[in-house]
């Protein structure tokens, strides 16, 4: 079974400062690799994927994630952080037999001003 | 598009009624999950169904739970009867065979006193 891992509950960064959110995966195969956000009482909002090709992924909003293979992470990124991105960040694999994505715990991100 | 539309936003029952909760995936989209969100335990795939067909439902807790995909623009999350542990936020989300990932709905907040 496919497993995804968020190692951080939270995360607090600074505005204007650089932040990375991590996610690790246990995946069987090829791995499809995902980063949704989520704002209150809001639905989960897709960030970016990773599928094949660069290892570094660009997405929505500025940010970005690494794939690492040798490491099994695939962290998000994004250069300077701002106040409005405070939010729930979910990592996710797609389980490509069954369609479904296995989502990690979340990290919620509060950059402070 | 619309995207996913999921009704109501908010439902708070007394415990022992019945719960439903609807979902309108997005057209086109053959695939269409539900997931359930909740502090203790995360997002969790509750089912999913391809062209209207349950394919996975293990992740359904109990009996009580049940789902329904009459036709290929409405699915609906049944409970009956109701327990206050089942609070929590249900997501819709569908996809398509082409794509990678998910879109999600706004999520139904259920609220059993």
């Amino acid at each position: 079974a496919q497993s995804v891992a968020q190692p951080e509950d939270q995360v607090n960064v600074a505005e204007g400062n650089p932040l990375t959110v991590k996610c690790t995966y246990s995946v069987s195969g090829n791995p499809y690799l995902f980063w949704y956000v989520q704002y209150p009482n809001r639905g989960l909002q897709f960030l970016l994927k990773y599928i094949t090709g660069d290892n570094l992924v660009k997405g929505s909003y500025g940010f970005e994630a690494e794939f690492n293979k040798s490491q099994t992470s695939f962290h998000l990124k994004k250069p300077s952080a701002l106040v409005s991105d405070s939010a729930l960040y979910f990592c996710a694999a797609l389980d490509t037999g069954r369609r479904a994505l296995t989502f990690g715990s979340g990290t919620r991100l509060q950059v402070q001003p | 598009d619309a995207g996913v539309i999921q009704s109501p936003r908010h439902e708070v029952t007394e415990m022992g009624q019945e719960v439903t909760l609807r979902c309108k995936p997005i057209s086109g989209h053959d695939y269409l999950f539900w997931y359930r969100q909740t502090m203790m335990r995360g997002l969790e795939l509750l089912i999913y169904f391809n062209n209207n067909v349950p394919i996975d439902d293990s992740g359904m807790p109990e009996d009580r739970f049940s789902a329904k995909m009459p036709n290929a623009s409405f699915s609906t999350l049944k409970i009956q009867p109701s327990e206050p542990r089942d609070s929590a936020v249900y997501f819709c989300a569908s996809t398509s065979s082409g794509a990678t990932g998910a879109f999600f709905g706004q999520g139904t907040r259920l609220t059993v006193v």
